[in-house]
This record gives structure tokens, sequence and C-alpha cells, in this order.
């Protein structure tokens, strides 16, 4: 199974700045089939970007992702207030499918 | 307009069973595969059983192999998950999530979550 490791767990920043966001496979994402997620409190998780770097149908150009093999990168350039969230990458090249622990972006 | 209700949650006792369901709108059902990912209380997610367009195809995480059960019906565009032996670690938000593929192949991630529904086994 590959394990996904997201970092930081936390990261505290402004409305307005660039937010950057880790993760990190165990082994290699076959295809870069990596996905991100963003879920705010109490509701379902939003599909965000596929491929790696396909941003989903309606998804802000903010919000852009990068990376490939074992490491990927979710970058939201300027933080509105709605960003404020949990995110997630999901990998989807190798059963099991698994998910990171998540990376909460919070107001500073 | 792409929508997934979940129903069937509530409290269970370790060992008993129950089934979970989604009802799917505003999409041709038949022609996507679907999933089930949870959530513990305040963790991260889980997906846990997949089921192609037709049926034919059906995958389960380890940690609920042989305990879960994941049918549809194409025909009342719902998703089943039918839950044996529940164990306290159990306990978490379920999802069902569509794939975007919509000639039946399997993505492999999710581009509609229903809302949840929890399901609670106490320990």
């Amino acid at each position: 199974e590959i394990v996904l490791t997201q970092s930081p767990g936390t990261l505290s920043l402004s409305p307005g700045e660039r937010a950057t966001l880790s993760c990190r496979a165990s082994q290699s994402v076959t295809s870069n089939y990596l996905a991100w997620y963003q879920q705010k409190p109490g509701q379902a998780p939003r599909l965000l970007i596929y491929g790696a770097s396909s941003r989903a149908t309606g998804i802000p150009d903010r919000f852009s992702g990068s990376g490939s093999g074992t490491d990927f990168t979710l970058t939201i350039s300027r933080l509105e207030p709605e960003d404020f969230a949990v995110y997630y990458c999901q990998q989807y090249g190798n059963s099991p499918w698994t998910f990171g622990q998540g990376t909460k972006v919070e107001i500073k | 307009e792409v929508q997934l209700v979940e129903s069937g949650g509530g409290l269970v006792q370790a060992g008993g069973s129950l089934r979970l369901s989604c009802a799917a709108s505003g999409f041709t059902f038949s022609s996507h595969s679907m999933n089930w990912v949870r959530q513990a209380p305040g963790k991260g997610l889980e997906w846990i059983s997949y089921i192609s367009a037709s049926s034919r195809t059906i995958y389960y995480a380890d940690s609920v192999k042989g305990r879960f059960t994941i049918s549809r019906d194409n025909a009342k565009n719902s998703l089943s998950l039918q839950m044996n032996s529940l164990r306290d670690e159990d306990t978490a938000v379920y999802y069902c999530a569509r794939d975007p593929s919509d000639y039946g192949a399997n993505s492999g991630y999710f581009d509609y979550w229903g809302q949840g529904t929890l399901l609670t086994v106490p320990s």
C-alpha cells in the first residue's frame, strides 16, 4: 500500500499569502495519478486537482498542482477567506487507493 | 445538478449489522463507477469500496473485506453498503463518491461526494 505523507500538518497564513502544501508518497505514484481535495468543517470533500496538475471543473486558477513520482505539491497562489480548510492528497495509481493525513490551512 | 444523498447511519452495537444507502440523481447513474469512503471522527479519509458501473468489478479495502458488501441498483439509481460484524473502529461518517468516468471505466478519484451519514459503534 502506498503511504502518503502530507506536510506541514498545519499551515498558518494570512489572506493574500501563498500556500504551498506537500504530499510525499512511499513509492512512485503510477502515471502521476494524484488528486487533491479540500474539506471544510461539516462538509464533504471537494475535488480540486486530478492527474497531479489538472484542475477540476469550476476550481479557481489560484489552485495549482505539480509534481511527479513521489513528490507532489498543491499551491494556492493567493489565499482567499474561503480557502481556509483541510486539504488531502489521494493516490489512485495503485490499489488500494490511499489518502494523506491532511494539511490544515488556518488563518494566522 | 449531481446529487448524492446517503442514509441509513445510526448507532449499532459491536457485532451488529447495518445497511447504508446512497440515492443518486442529476446524472446517468448506470454509466459511472461508485465508491464508499469513510472518515472517522476528527481523522482523515479512507477509501473502503468500489463498484463498477455494471457491478461486474468490486473492490474492498482490507479493513472491511469479508464484512462489508457493496451493491447497486441501476434501475433505482441507488448504491448500497451492507455492513456486518461491526467494530468500534468502523465508527465514521460514510460518504458515497462518484468516479468521474462516464463510460464505465475506473478513474480512481472522486468528483462528487454525498454529505455523508454517521455510523457509531460504541466500544
